[in-house]
């Protein structure tokens, strides 16, 4: 069974410049997540979705951040612009149940 | 103060040791009370998730959930250097819901 895939794995960009990530989550899973995760602390929830619809996206800063799941499968997060507090590990998981999540190796983000 | 709170380590054990990771928690409402492990520049993979309050063996490694204390414990026995990993705890309090993550202990088993 392939895992979550997620692209890219690193990316370097400049402050108030705009960023894409992609994820693939594992077939099937109908409930996607994406975490932001700074050095030092755990997964912070930013967007869960439940097939194409948006089930909690109460932390994610909506004035910069924005997150779409086409076709209830594949899911793009975007931050534009980014602020040099957004440097983190953008994590991306899939699930049928919430207590079994199944995370990407992530994106590494520096904004400088 | 956080819904979760891990115990930050670092820990530092010798190889065979008894490793014990701990969490408290507020919301009352948790449930479901889970255990990953998250090696350096990797994604977190689940250990294994327990339902409400008791003990669940798997291996080498014993949860514990104490709902009355809110507390929670993940025991690792005969410590290997493999498992030196970053731990975090997460609770949910639906089988739908999100999940909360603690901020994690990183342990180091020295052979």
């Amino acid at each position: 069974e392939a895992g979550v895939a997620q692209s890219p794995r690193y990316k370097i960009i400049e402050k108030r410049q705009s960023v894409a990530f992609w994820c693939n989550p594992i077939s099937g899973h109908a409930t996607l997540y994406w975490y932001q995760q700074i050095l030092g602390q755990g997964p912070k929830l930013l967007i869960q979705f439940q097939n194409n619809g948006v089930v909690d996206d109460s932390q994610l800063p909506k004035d910069r951040f924005s997150a779409e799941r086409l076709k209830g499968v594949d899911s793009t997060l975007k931050i534009q612009p980014a602020k040099l507090e957004d440097s983190a590990v953008y994590l991306c998981a899939s699930s049928l149940r919430s207590y079994e999540q199944y995370f990407g190796p992530g994106t590494r983000l520096t904004v400088t | 103060q956080k819904e979760v709170e891990q115990d930050p380590g670092p820990l530092s054990v010798p190889e065979g040791a008894i490793v014990s990771l701990n969490c408290t928690y507020s919301n009352s409402a948790f449930q479901y009370f889970m255990w990953y492990r998250q090696y350096s520049r990797k994604g977190p993979e689940l250990l294994m998730y327990t339902y409400s309050s008791g003990n669940k063996e798997d291996g080498r490694f014993t949860a514990q959930v104490d709902k009355s204390s809110k507390y929670i414990s993940l025991f690792i026995r005969d410590s290997q250097p493999s498992d030196s990993a970053t731990y975090l705890c997460a609770m949910s309090d639906t089988n739908a819901g999100k999940s909360t993550f603690g901020d994690g202990t990183t342990l180091t088993v020295k052979p």
